[in-house]
């Protein structure tokens, strides 16, 4: 199975910070990679996929890059509404895997 | 409008079963895999299984291999499994979520609740 490792585990920002986070595969999965975002009791969300492209009706302060076996989640000017924990996901092999998360909190 | 909803939660002994039922909407249903994905309490997300648009190619994460069972009914837009020989450890927050040619999930549901205790 392909292993997805997230780093940080956790950061604090404030708004109109602009954040990275990086999701390393234990090998090569091209570019298939995306990326979630979830709230408090809510479902994730869809925010990246095929490792930079934006999702319809995603903010655009939010891109993605990265191939191979590193990636990275870029926030550009945090908004409050942007403070969750992200989740990167594989969907070069099965079975599909998830890093295992990053939480953005509020300094 | 995209519309996912999850049901037949609940709390359950180990050992016993149950079965989830997702019931989608707003798309065409033929042409989408429809995956499960559970969370643990306080913990990340971990893919469970998928079911392509063609109904007979199934994938399964080794944990729930040979317990739990993906499948769907074209006539009433539903994917279901079914969870045998449960475990403590398969309690979760169940989400069922399209996903265009099996790698993305675009929409999910909002989750149903599995309790596996004695």
């Amino acid at each position: 199975d392909i292993q997805m490792t997230q780093s940080p585990s956790s950061v604090s920002a404030s708004v109109g910070d602009r954040v990275t986070i990086t999701c390393r595969a234990s090998q090569s999965i091209s570019n298939w990679l995306a990326w979630y975002q979830q709230k408090p009791g809510m479902a994730p969300k869809l925010l990246i996929y095929g490792a930079s492209s934006l999702r319809s009706g995603v903010p655009s302060r939010f891109s993605g890059s990265g191939s191979g076996a590193d990636f990275t989640l870029t926030i550009s000017s945090l908004q409050p509404e942007d403070f969750a924990t992200y989740y990167c996901q594989q969907a070069n092999t099965f079975p599909r895997t998830f890093g295992q998360g990053t939480r953005l909190e509020i300094k | 409008q995209v519309h996912l909803v999850e049901s037949g939660g609940g709390v359950v002994q180990p050992g016993r079963s149950l079965r989830l039922s997702c019931a989608a909407s707003g798309f065409s249903f033929s042409t989408y895999a429809v995956q499960w994905v559970r969370q643990a309490p306080g913990k990340g997300l971990e893919w469970v299984a998928v079911i392509l648009y063609d109904g007979s190619t199934k994938y399964y994460a080794d944990s729930v291999k040979g317990r739990f069972t993906i499948s769907r009914d074209y006539s009433k837009n539903t994917v279901s499994l079914q969870m045998n020989s449960l475990r403590v450890e398969d309690t979760a927050v169940y989400y069922c979520a399209r996903s265009s040619g099996a790698l993305y999930f675009d929409y999910w549901g909002q989750g149903v609740r599995v309790t596996v205790s004695s």
